[in-house]
């Protein structure tokens, strides 16, 4: 079936740095949504992207929609201890009323 | 700001036990959905349902049933629990699901079958 790639599995990092983050497909979809998830909680949505090309901002994050519609970027600026959870990255099956989602990138951050 | 609520935080049931989690979302959206997340699995799709009363099935919809009488409300009943159905249950609703949209999480149910 259709599949999400995302990359990196896992990141340790400083606090103050910034996170880069991917999504990638061999399917081309029309819409990326990009979640935090913290233990024990519900996925929280950070950014939708609908336009490939699109770079849209949430705060300290960024998301790309690729040019190619097959992949997505999530970028945190100045990372912060609170930045720690899996984010993951979502798109909608057309023709359908599925999402699928991506394996998640965990993130570790050390002050 | 938009909200999907869950009726239990953490649940521990017998094996056989009938339950019964509730979602209740205030955005008006037409479309809900019930997913269990395991490690390792992801998150799979058990129902969902695109209006009041209708329902499909999602990708593992053994073992389970849902109830949609209210637009804002989505059940979703375990008939007989069973330890393999010891999981992370999260709800969420999206406005437009057939043409693609946002879809909101609710904070989800640790439900533990003894």
């Amino acid at each position: 079936g259709q599949q999400l790639n995302q990359s990196p599995q896992s990141m340790f990092i400083q606090e103050g740095e910034d996170v880069s983050m991917n999504c990638t497909s061999s399917s081309i979809f029309n819409t990326w949504l990009w979640y935090k998830q913290d233990p024990g909680e519900g996925p929280v949505l950070l950014i939708a992207l609908y336009k490939a090309g699109e770079l849209t901002s949430n705060g300290r994050l960024t998301a790309q929609f690729g040019i190619t519609r097959k992949d997505s970027f999530l970028n945190i600026s100045a990372s912060i201890p609170s930045d720690v959870g899996i984010y993951f990255c979502a798109v909608f099956r057309p023709g359908t009323y599925k999402y699928i989602f991506g394996t998640g990138t965990r993130l570790k951050v050390l002050a | 700001d938009v909200k999907v609520t869950q009726s239990s935080r953490y649940l521990v049931k017998r094996t056989g036990e009938k339950v019964f989690l509730e979602c209740v979302q205030d955005m008006d959206h037409e479309n809900m959905f019930w997913y269990r997340q395991d490690p390792g699995l992801g998150l799979r799709l058990i129902y969902f349902s695109y209006d009041v009363k209708m329902k499909e099935k999602g990708d593992i919809p053994e073992g389970y049933s849902v109830s949609r009488e209210k637009k804002e409300r989505f059940s979703l009943i375990l008939e007989s629990a069973s330890t393999n159905q010891t999981s992370m249950y999260l709800c969420a609703s999206s406005r437009t699901v057939f043409s693609g949209g946002e879809q909101f999480f609710g904070p989800g149910t640790r439900l533990t079958v003894l």
